[in-house]
């Protein structure tokens, strides 16, 4: 019930291309989806952040897009750079519920070449 | 600079050792966390604190003990462990659970403390 699956592992895109990330949850309570990332040696940072009511979201190059039916969703990084290559998790919680807990994927490394 | 700063930034120590980890927040925010972050599992909720009450431990063994002396620090005491929790630990802070804010879900991270048990 709490898992969110993430896929693919890894992701190797071209300079210019898209990446596509997808996360799929089965807990219906969950009502906020958070996609972090993370460089290497540092902590996961929020990148862009998206709640039931709206169906996408988008924050310069990035944008979430979000299938309440099908429980799912998906970040979307357009006109892909070097300087984005890192590992993006996407996570799930219950803002409502006490303790503000955020169930993660598993994480997909990106690397876009130049 | 997240304005969440652990320490140390790398330790190894053996498996009867006792260490600490130091996490220290200075965004203003009532909730800590500490997450372990290993290669082969996602991120892991360790413990949760708000307004310096534990409110949750994620059935964490007592190998790891947390401490949590005010709104600003915490601490994450290690006690016999094995190789297995070699891991990256990331303490991270948010507003309080009771904040009516839609930013109150956002988590921030630090650094993490690399954590390598021989």
């Amino acid at each position: 019930q709490q898992q969110v699956k993430q896929s693919p592992q890894s992701l190797i895109v071209q300079k210019g291309g898209i990446s596509i990330i997808n996360c799929a949850y089965e807990n219906t309570a969950f009502d906020y989806f958070p996609w972090y990332q993370q460089f290497p040696g540092k902590g996961p940072a929020l990148l862009i952040a998206i709640r039931p009511d709206v169906s996408e979201k988008k924050e310069g190059r990035f944008t979430i897009s979000f299938n309440k039916s099908a429980k799912q969703f998906s970040l979307h990084i357009m006109d892909s750079q070097p300087g984005d290559s890192a590992t993006y998790f996407c996570a799930a919680s219950m803002s409502k519920a006490a303790g503000n807990k955020l169930t993660f994927g598993g994480g997909t490394r990106v690397l876009v070449k130049p | 600079e997240t304005g969440v700063t652990q320490t140390p930034r790398h330790l190894v120590m053996g498996m009867t050792n006792k260490k600490s980890l130091k996490c220290e927040q200075h965004l203003g925010h009532n909730a800590m966390y500490w997450y372990k972050q290993s290669a082969k599992k996602p991120l892991e909720l360790m413990f949760v604190y708000n307004f310096k009450e534990q409110t949750e431990n994620n059935s964490v063994p007592s190998r790891f003990s947390p401490e949590c002396p005010n709104s600003s620090h915490l601490f994450l005491h290690l006690h016999t462990l094995q190789p297995e929790d070699s891991a990256l630990y990331l303490c991270a802070s948010s507003q309080d659970f009771s904040s009516s804010n839609p930013q109150g879900n956002t988590i921030y991270f630090g650094e993490g403390s690399w954590l390598t048990v021989v």
